[in-house]
């Protein structure tokens, strides 16, 4: 079946270095990928989106790669702060009317001071 | 602006009892979803509103109802409460204007069923 998936389960940085999360998607109908953030005890916050006739998309330190060729989404988070500190999942939306988001398993980010 | 609102924050239920998870948004969503997360399993959905008085099944509906009698509320009634429902259980909105616009998730209801 389609999947959304990250080739990371874990990454750890220093503080103040930039942090590259991977995710990859396999259902080529996506056409709306977002990033969240997950803090423990707390729901998934929105960072960041992009629709798929996009290529990079840039927000506030944070940075969004779309590749459709290799069906990769790649979430950057410039000078990485411990605050940065979460789960982060990848979600596509595939479409139809059901606006169905399909969630990646997560990626675990820890800053180190 | 207080955005999704869950309600409780975590409960503790005997197998066969029922309950009801409370949601409600005050950002005039149309679209409203309840999703279950579970380790290594990421958020799957439950049940999706597309407004008041629809209703529709997601990927993982049985043993759940909902009913979306208003724009702002979408409660989530578990029946008959099975171990196999301890989870942690989100609700989350969006809206239709404009294009593409995410969900927003309220901080859960942490369920645990003995």
């Amino acid at each position: 079946g389609e999947s959304v998936g990250l080739h990371l389960p874990t990454l750890s940085v220093q503080e103040g270095d930039n942090s590259i999360i991977n995710c990859a998607y396999s259902n080529s109908a996506s056409d709306y990928f977002i990033w969240y953030k997950q803090e423990s005890g707390k729901g998934p916050q929105f960072i960041i989106d992009i629709r798929s006739n996009m290529d990079k998309r840039q927000g506030q330190r944070v940075t969004v790669l779309l590749n459709k060729t290799v069906k990769h989404l790649s979430l950057q988070i410039a000078a990485t702060q411990p605050g940065d500190s979460a789960v982060y999942f990848c979600a596509e939306n595939s479409g139809g009317s059901n606006y169905k988001l399909t969630f990646g398993k997560g990626t675990l980010l820890t800053v180190n001071p | 602006n207080a955005g999704v609102t869950q309600t409780p924050k975590f409960q503790v239920l005997k197998t066969g009892q029922s309950m009801t998870l409370q949601c409600a948004q005050d950002m005039n969503h149309e679209y409203m979803s309840w999703y279950r997360q579970d380790p290594g399993m990421g958020l799957r959905l439950i049940h999706y509103s597309v407004g008041a008085g629809i209703t529709d099944q997601g990927e993982v509906p049985n043993g759940y109802n909902v009913s979306r009698s208003t724009t702002e509320d979408f409660p989530l009634r578990l029946l008959s409460a099975a171990p196999s429902q301890t989870s942690v259980y989100f609700c989350a909105s969006r809206t239709f204007r404009g294009v593409d616009q995410p969900q927003h998730f309220g901080d859960g209801t942490r369920l645990s069923i003995l």
